[in-house]
C-alpha cells in the first residue's frame, strides 16, 4: 500500500463544477503540499499545509491532522483548471524529503 | 529570476551510454532535490542536498546513478550505463531554508525528458 493515496485517479467535470480532490496518508507528517502539473508536464507548488485551511484564488487546501486527509478544492472551475495535482507530504519535521501521491488527472470541459 | 534551469530538456542515448543532466538551482536557495517521474511509478525523490552537502540518497535506484553538487549554483545527475528502464522525466527543485521567505516551497525546473534506446 502506498504511504500517500490520491482519489479519484481521473476526474472529468464541466465548466463551472465545483471540484473536490483528496488525499490520504498513513504515516506521520510535518506538512503536506499539494502541486500542479500542466499537461506540458511543468510543476508548479500550490500549497504547503501542517494545519488548518489555506485559500488561494478559486484554489481551497484543507488538512486534518488527526484523520490523515487533506482535500483540495476548486470553485468554478474552469477548462484552465485542466492539470494532474499531486499531493505529497513531508515525512519528518526537520527532514525535507517529500513522499508522493499518484496523482489526480482533473479535465475541465467547457 | 530565472527559476531552477535544467539541461538538456530532451536526451535520447543508447543503452550503455553515459548521460549527464545538469541542474541550475535559484540563487540563495539551500536545498537542491532531484526527482524521477514516469508513469509507472509516479514521482520519486532521487536524492537532495542541503549547502552542497548529499543528505538523503536513498532513492537514487543504483550504483549507476550518482550526483553531485560541486557549488550552490550547479548540480549533475549522471547516469552509467544508462539503461531503457531509465527512461523518465527527471526534475530539479530548490527551495529555500524552512522560516525564510518562501519558506519550504520547492521550485521546480522544466524537466529532462530522457529516452534510453
Amino acid at each position: 500500500k502506498n504511504e500517500v493515496e490520491q482519489s479519484p485517479q481521473n476526474l472529468t467535470a464541466q465548466e463551472g463544477e465545483f471540484i473536490t480532490i483528496n488525499c490520504s496518508y498513513s504515516v506521520g507528517i510535518s506538512a503536506l503540499h499539494w502541486l500542479q502539473q500542466h499537461p506540458g508536464g511543468g510543476i508548479v507548488s500550490l500549497f504547503m499545509l501542517s494545519s488548518g485551511k489555506k485559500k488561494h484564488g478559486r484554489l481551497i487546501a484543507t488538512i486534518n491532522i488527526q484523520e490523515k486527509h487533506s482535500s483540495l478544492h476548486i470553485t468554478a472551475s474552469h477548462p484552465r483548471d485542466s492539470a494532474v495535482y499531486i499531493c505529497a507530504v513531508r515525512l519528518i519535521q526537520g527532514a525535507q524529503k517529500l513522499v508522493f501521491g499518484q496523482g489526480t488527472r482533473l479535465t475541465i470541459n467547457p | 529570476d530565472a527559476g531552477v534551469i535544467q539541461s538538456p530538456r530532451h536526451e535520447v542515448t543508447e543503452m550503455g551510454q553515459e548521460v549527464t543532466l545538469r541542474c541550475k538551482p535559484i540563487s540563495g536557495h539551500d536545498y537542491l532535490f532531484w526527482y524521477r517521474q514516469t508513469m509507472m511509478r509516479g514521482l520519486e525523490l532521487l536524492i537532495y542536498f542541503n549547502n552542497n552537502v548529499p543528505i538523503d540518497d536513498s532513492g537514487m535506484p543504483e550504483d549507476r546513478f550518482s550526483a553531485k553538487m560541486p557549488n550552490a549554483s550547479f548540480s549533475t545527475l549522471k547516469i552509467q550505463p544508462s539503461e531503457p528502464r531509465d527512461s523518465a522525466v527527471y526534475f530539479c527543485a530548490s527551495s529555500a531554508l524552512p522560516g525564510q521567505g518562501g519558506g519550504e516551497t520547492q521550485y521546480f525546473g522544466p524537466g529532462t525528458r530522457l529516452l534510453v534506446l
